[in-house]
Parts: C-alpha cells; sequence; structure tokens
C-alpha cells in the first residue's frame, strides 16, 4: 500500500526563523510526483510547492524549497524567513504517475508562527 | 479564472435527510474527485472520476454516490447521512497525469454536520 506520513502533528516557530516540516512515503513506483499543500484558517488548500520525482534537483518557491531524498522517500518542506501569513496545517502529497491516479495525503502539520 | 466551485459551504442536516454537495469546475479537467477531511486522518478519497460517466470508488465510499455525468461537473450524494458523515469535504480537479497540470485545483470546502 502506498502511504504518507508525517511524523510532526504540530509545529511552531518565531516570526523571521526557518522550520523544516517532514514527510516520508513509501510507494513502489519509480515516477511520480509530490506536493505541499497549505491550508489556512479559511480551510482553502492551495499548492505551495511541487517535485517530480524524475527531477533531482529540489524545486523551491520563493521562500519554500524542499529537501527531496528519493532513495531515502523523504520530501521535507523548508520556510525560510517564516511570516504570520504561514500559519496553516501542511499536508504532504503524493501521486504515482501510473495505476488509480488518486492522491494520497498524509495527516498533516499544523504550523504555528510566533510574533 | 480557473476555479472548482462547491457548494454549499456549510451543512446542518438529520439523519437520513438526503442531500447532495455540487461542485463544478472550468478548467475542462479530465480528473475530479471527492475528499473528506478528519481530524488527525488527513485527506480521504470518497470516490474519483477519469471522465465522463467513468467513476470508481476511493478508499472511504460507504455511504456515498457520485455521478459525472457531464465533465465539469461531480456532484456528491448522500443517500442517507448519518452522524459518522459529520466531516470537511472537498472536491478537487486535476489534468491528466504525464501533463503539467498534474496538481489538483480544490473547490472551498463543505462543512456537513449530520445532527
Amino acid at each position: 500500500a502506498q502511504t504518507v506520513t508525517q511524523s510532526q502533528p504540530e509545529m511552531s516557530v518565531q516570526e523571521a526563523e526557518t522550520v523544516t516540516l517532514s514527510c516520508t512515503y513509501d510507494t513502489s513506483e519509480n515516477n511520480y510526483y509530490l506536493f505541499w499543500y497549505k491550508q489556512p484558517p479559511s480551510r482553502q488548500m492551495i499548492l505551495v510547492i511541487r517535485q517530480e520525482a524524475y527531477k533531482q534537483q529540489n524545486a523551491t518557491e520563493n521562500r519554500f524549497s524542499v529537501n527531496f531524498q528519493k532513495a531515502a522517500k523523504s520530501f521535507s518542506l523548508k520556510i525560510s524567513d517564516s511570516q504570520l501569513g504561514d500559519t496553516a496545517m501542511y499536508f504532504c502529497a503524493f501521486i504515482p504517475f501510473s495505476g488509480t491516479y488518486k492522491y494520497i495525503f498524509g495527516t498533516g502539520t499544523r504550523l504555528k508562527v510566533l510574533a | 479564472e480557473a476555479q472548482v466551485t462547491q457548494n454549499p459551504r456549510y451543512l446542518i442536516t438529520v439523519t437520513g435527510k438526503k442531500l447532495t454537495v455540487t461542485c463544478s469546475q472550468n478548467m475542462n479537467h479530465e480528473y475530479m474527485s471527492w475528499y473528506r477531511q478528519d481530524p488527525g486522518l488527513g485527506l480521504r478519497q470518497i470516490y474519483y472520476s477519469m471522465n465522463v460517466e467513468v467513476t470508481d470508488k476511493g478508499d472511504v465510499p460507504e455511504g456515498y454516490k457520485v455521478s459525472r455525468k457531464e465533465k465539469r461537473n461531480f456532484p456528491l450524494i448522500l443517500e442517507s447521512p448519518s452522524p459518522n458523515q459529520t466531516s470537511l469535504y472537498f472536491c478537487a480537479s486535476s489534468g491528466r497525469q504525464g501533463a503539467r497540470d498534474t496538481e489538483a485545483f480544490f473547490g472551498q470546502g463543505t462543512r456537513l454536520t449530520v445532527v
């Protein structure tokens, strides 16, 4: 079975500091996509960053970057210069290239940025 | 504007009273799905559809029905709601595997309470 594990239910970080959210996954697939989604109190699901498994280079989007370790099946999210607006639930998600085209989500990490 | 429109945003109903949550997307996406979000469990897929008239069960389909008569619409039907279906529901759409639009676009969410 394919699974996504987020081992940190809650985290906090001081404003302007850096925080890393962890995500591991289990799959026998070789080609897939990985995502981090942000869910602020408004409940809207917002794509933060995406990584294609066949790309070795880690994806970056402004203050957000990932550390993708394919062999270790690890996909952590680093948020630099944390801002109060980063306070949200963060979900790691995985989708294989083949099969039923189903997104598999982790259980989420609730991040609170402290002023 | 590319979007997934989901209605209603909030719904309180009584046990056994049939209800429908609507979902519509304007991006001509082939793939649509429904998820429920529960604390500590993340997002779990209820049903998905690969295209018009093609639907299949996700991980938690019991008590739900869907239909895909048009490409843009994918309603979720609860024929006889029960209190254990109290949850936050999301509709999502995306393109097709291998395409650049693998990113899932989510609706605004429906907070359903069954009393």
